[in-house]
C-alpha cells in the first residue's frame, strides 16, 4: 500500500535538536526524502536517503533509515527559528521510479521558540 | 529569475465556475506534475506530464483537465468548480531520468478558494 504517516506537530527551544519522525509502507522503496514547506512557499528537497543507508548525515541534518520498522526519521541539531517551517516525509511507491511520482505524509509543523 | 512560476497566486471564485492556473518553469525540465494541499496539508499528486505527454494520472474527476503546450508549460483547467476544490495547487518539475532521486522543484502554490 501507499501511506506515509507523521506527527503532525513538534515545538523546541532555539538551539536543542529536533527529531522529526515518519512511517511508511513500502518496503521496496528505493528512495525516501524530506522535504520543508516555509509558510506561503512552495516545498524544497531537504535531503534524501537511499535504501540501503542506515545514515546520512549533512551539515546540522541527520536522517536515519530503520527498513525493518520502516522508520525514517530526521534530526536538526542546534534548530535555529529559520528552521521553523513544515517537514515532508515522501517516497516513490513501487512501481513508480522514473515517474516522479511521490507518496508524502501528512507533514510534521516544526515550531521554534526564541 | 523564479524556476517553477504559477499564476495566479490566488483565486477566489464562486461555484460551478471555470478557472484555469498556469504553470511555466525555466530550469530546462522535461516532466511537470500537479499537485494538490488540503486544507490539512495533505499532498496528493494530480498529473504528472513528460515533454508533453501525459504520465499519470490519479483519478483526478475530469472536471480538472491538465494541458501541456510545450514541456516548459503544465496549465490546470477546472470546470464547474466545488467547494471541496478549494485548496493550494502545486506545481513542480523535474528532470525524467533523474526522478529516482525524487527531486522536484517547486511552485509556490495557487491558493485556490471555492464560495
Amino acid at each position: 500500500g501507499e501511506d506515509v504517516e507523521q506527527s503532525l506537530f513538534l515545538s523546541v527551544r532555539e538551539g536543542d535538536s529536533s527529531v522529526i519522525n515518519c512511517t511508511y509502507t513500502d518496503s521496496s522503496s528505493t528512495y525516501l526524502y524530506w522535504y520543508k514547506q516555509e509558510p506561503g512557499a512552495g516545498l524544497q528537497l531537504l535531503t534524501y536517503i537511499f535504501s540501503n543507508m542506515d545514515m546520512k548525515q549533512d551539515q546540522r541534518l541527520t536522517v536515519l533509515l530503520n527498513k525493518k520498522d520502516k522508520h525514517l526519521s530526521l534530526r536538526i541539531a542546534d534548530t535555529q527559528t529559520g528552521d521553523s517551517a513544515i517537514y515532508f516525509c515522501a517516497e516513490i511507491p513501487h512501481g513508480s521510479s522514473n515517474t516522479g511520482k511521490l507518496i508524502f505524509g501528512q507533514g510534521t509543523t516544526l515550531q521554534v521558540k526564541p | 529569475d523564479t524556476a517553477v512560476s504559477q499564476t495566479p497566486k490566488y483565486l477566489v471564485t464562486q461555484m460551478g465556475n471555470d478557472k484555469s492556473i498556469k504553470c511555466e518553469q525555466n530550469l530546462g525540465h522535461d516532466t511537470m506534475y500537479w499537485y494538490k494541499q488540503d486544507s490539512k496539508k495533505f499532498l496528493k499528486i494530480m498529473f504528472s506530464y513528460n515533454n508533453k505527454e501525459l504520465i499519470i494520472n490519479e483519478t483526478v474527476p475530469n472536471r480538472f483537465s491538465p494541458k501541456s503546450p510545450d514541456k516548459a508549460h503544465l496549465n490546470l483547467h477546472i470546470n464547474s468548480l466545488e467547494l471541496g476544490d478549494s485548496a493550494v495547487y502545486f506545481c513542480a518539475s523535474s528532470q525524467y531520468r533523474q526522478t529516482n532521486t525524487g527531486e522536484l522543484f517547486f511552485g509556490e502554490g495557487s491558493r485556490l478558494t471555492v464560495l
